[in-house]
Parts: C-alpha cells; sequence; structure tokens
C-alpha cells in the first residue's frame, strides 16, 4: 500500500511551458484534492474531485486544469507556466467513511518557474 | 470564508518545557480538525484529528482540543523533545467536498 504518491518530486520550467504533475492513490478514496503551499503561508486549495469525473475549484485555480478519469489518478496540469506558480504542490485524498474523512498527503512537488 | 490563524508563528523553547500552540478560525461549521507536522522539505503528517463533535484527541504526549463556541483549538505537547521541532499545521475541513482551510503554521525549536 503506496498511500499518495508525486511525481516528479522536483521540476524547474520556463514561462510558457506546460506540464502535468502527476498524482496517485490506491487506497481507493473518493476524494482527491491539490493545494500549493508557499513561503510564509499556509496550503492553499487549488481544485478538488469528489469521485471520477467530477472536479470542481478551490481557493487559488487559474491558470491550472485538472480532470479525473479514473478513481487512482487526479493530474494537475498547467498550461502555460508563470513564475507565480513557482510553489510547492501536495496532492491529498481521503474516503468519508475512513475516520471521519481523515486526509492523506503526499510528498509534494516542488516547481521553479523561471 | 474560513480563515485560520495560528499564534505564535514561531517558538522556540528548551527541551522538557510543556507547551501549547494555538489555531483560531472564523466559522464553527466545520466537519473536522487535523493538526499536521510537516518537517523542512517534506510532506505534511497528520498528528490529530478531532470531529466537530469532540472536545478532544490524545496520541501519545500529544493532546489537541476543540472549542467550537469560541473558535479555537489548541494542540498541547507535553515533555517536548528535540525531534519535535517542526512546522505545526492546523487545517479545518468543511464543505460537501470536506476541503481543508489551512493555518499557517507554527515553526517549533526546542533546544537540548
Amino acid at each position: 500500500n503506496a498511500g499518495v504518491t508525486q511525481t516528479p518530486k522536483f521540476q524547474v520550467l520556463k514561462t510558457g511551458q506546460s506540464m502535468t504533475l502527476q498524482c496517485a492513490q490506491d487506497m481507493n478514496h473518493e476524494y482527491m484534492s491539490w493545494y500549493r503551499q508557499d513561503p510564509g503561508m499556509g496550503l492553499r486549495l487549488i481544485h478538488y474531485s469528489v469521485g471520477a469525473g467530477i472536479t470542481d475549484q478551490g481557493e487559488v485555480p487559474n491558470g491550472y486544469n485538472v480532470s479525473r478519469s479514473t478513481t487512482e489518478d487526479f493530474p494537475l496540469r498547467l498550461l502555460s507556466a508563470a513564475p507565480s506558480q513557482t510553489s510547492v504542490y501536495f496532492c491529498a485524498s481521503s474516503y468519508p467513511g475512513t475516520r471521519n474523512n481523515e486526509q492523506f498527503f503526499g510528498p509534494g512537488t516542488r516547481l521553479t518557474v523561471l | 470564508k474560513q480563515e485560520v490563524t495560528q499564534i505564535p508563528a514561531a517558538l522556540s523553547v528548551p527541551e522538557g518545557e510543556n507547551l501549547v500552540l494555538n489555531c483560531s478560525f472564523t466559522d464553527s461549521a466545520i466537519y473536522n480538525l487535523q493538526w499536521f507536522r510537516q518537517d523542512p522539505g517534506k510532506g505534511l503528517t497528520s498528528l490529530l484529528l478531532i470531529q466537530s463533535s469532540q472536545r478532544e484527541q490524545t496520541s501519545g504526549r500529544l493532546n489537541a482540543s476543540l472549542d467550537k463556541s469560541s473558535g479555537r483549538s489548541t494542540l498541547y505537547i507535553a515533555a517536548s523533545q528535540p525531534g519535535d521541532s517542526a512546522t505545526y499545521l492546523c487545517a479545518f475541513c468543511s464543505g460537501s467536498a470536506r476541503q481543508l482551510t489551512f493555518g499557517s503554521g507554527t515553526q517549533l525549536t526546542v533546544l537540548p
């Protein structure tokens, strides 16, 4: 049971490039979400999903797209990277009936946009 | 919109001291509260989860409380150790999709 996995661990992009951050979980969790963490700030919600085929926007969705074609995977796409998207990105998952929705986090992806 | 505040932002204590970290929130319509630990450059480790109907949870030297009426939660660490040095984050779960709203964290340093 690997839990929540994220790839890559580190990434450097140039402004305008696109990329996809991968997130996968093997716990059959319905809920998955993406957060970003910036220095001196807590984590902020980007997008979330309550199940395959269902996604919605969080607090800071601009510049990011998501899709949820399977229960296991929830990729985050940056279509045209900007320096303001330099951050650490965390994926999380939870199951509503498990310990009252305790959320489990991946190890993070550290992204730098030059 | 839920707002979460953690004070102090940083705390330094000698080893063996008992300490309290504070977290306040503006919206009492929460589903649960989680306290996390984050080591430098690492991900988040869940420490304690308190359901909305509960007032406290304990795990080893850690005790977390929840007072919805006052909009406050505290994390009590007994007999602190250098290995407790980390950033501690509180997060409130609310909404139909159980989204988390995080505080900005308290950076704890326990001096040997």
